[in-house]
């Protein structure tokens, strides 16, 4: 398995500011997703961090909104730009491990 | 467009009952099918997997049913206990290890 720490766990932000959310793993793996939950909703991919590569994004997803960066294998970063009260959602990072997907706990943010 | 559907939306069973979720999709690469249990303020936890070369897979309470043919599966909970309340995620994987996740689930266990 893996443990994956995300940082903040929470926050609440201004729109038009920008948050950057941090996820750790303690072991190094290629694969690393970034996954959005909107409240009472499903999880919604947004884009794929492997290291080594510049991220790819999902239909409805840009980078000029959703920044990675994927500097090695234990860490990465997903920044909301430019926020609005509709990127209130709970941000997610997982990895493959072992030929099985994890979850970190997620960064629930609210924008006001 | 949702590539996993997922159903009912939300079950109440008494403890000790059987809880039976539904899922379906239509792209036949998907080649694994994790089911997810999200408790609130956390994230989902993997609680169960199959692959398609398998019909049934039991963990414990937990019983996957796959039919490869109808593009269906299911998972079953056994014995439901009220620490069994949770949102339940099934999901399916593709070439590139993306998850593409049903609506969810939420299950309610009276007891």
């Amino acid at each position: 398995s893996a443990v994956i720490s995300q940082k903040p766990s929470r926050d609440i932000c201004q729109r038009g500011t920008s948050l950057t959310i941090q996820c750790q793993v303690d072991s190094q793996v290629t694969m690393m997703f970034w996954y959005r939950q909107q409240p009472g909703q499903s999880l919604t991919l947004i884009a794929t961090a492997n290291q080594g590569s510049e991220a790819t994004y999902e239909s409805g997803f840009v980078i000029d909104k959703f920044p990675i960066s994927r500097p090695n294998l234990t860490f990465s970063t997903l920044t909301v730009s430019n926020m609005s009260p509709e990127d209130s959602s709970i941000y997610l990072c997982s990895v493959w491990v072992g030929g099985k997907a994890f979850f970190g706990q997620g960064t629930r943010l609210t924008v006001v | 467009q949702q590539q996993v559907k997922q159903s009912p939306q939300s079950l109440i069973v008494q403890k000790g009952g059987i809880s039976i979720i539904n899922c379906a999709y239509e792209n036949t690469a998907f080649d694994y099918f994790p089911w997810y249990q999200q408790f609130p303020g956390k994230g989902p936890a993997l609680l169960i997997a199959i692959r398609p070369d398998v019909s049934e897979k039991k963990e414990g309470r937990f019983t996957i049913s796959f039919n490869k043919s109808a593009k269906q599966f299911s998972l079953h909970i056994m014995d439901s206990q009220p620490g069994d309340s949770a949102t339940y995620f099934c999901a399916a994987q593709d070439v590139d290890y993306k998850l593409s996740f049903g609506a969810g689930t939420t299950v309610t266990v009276r007891a």
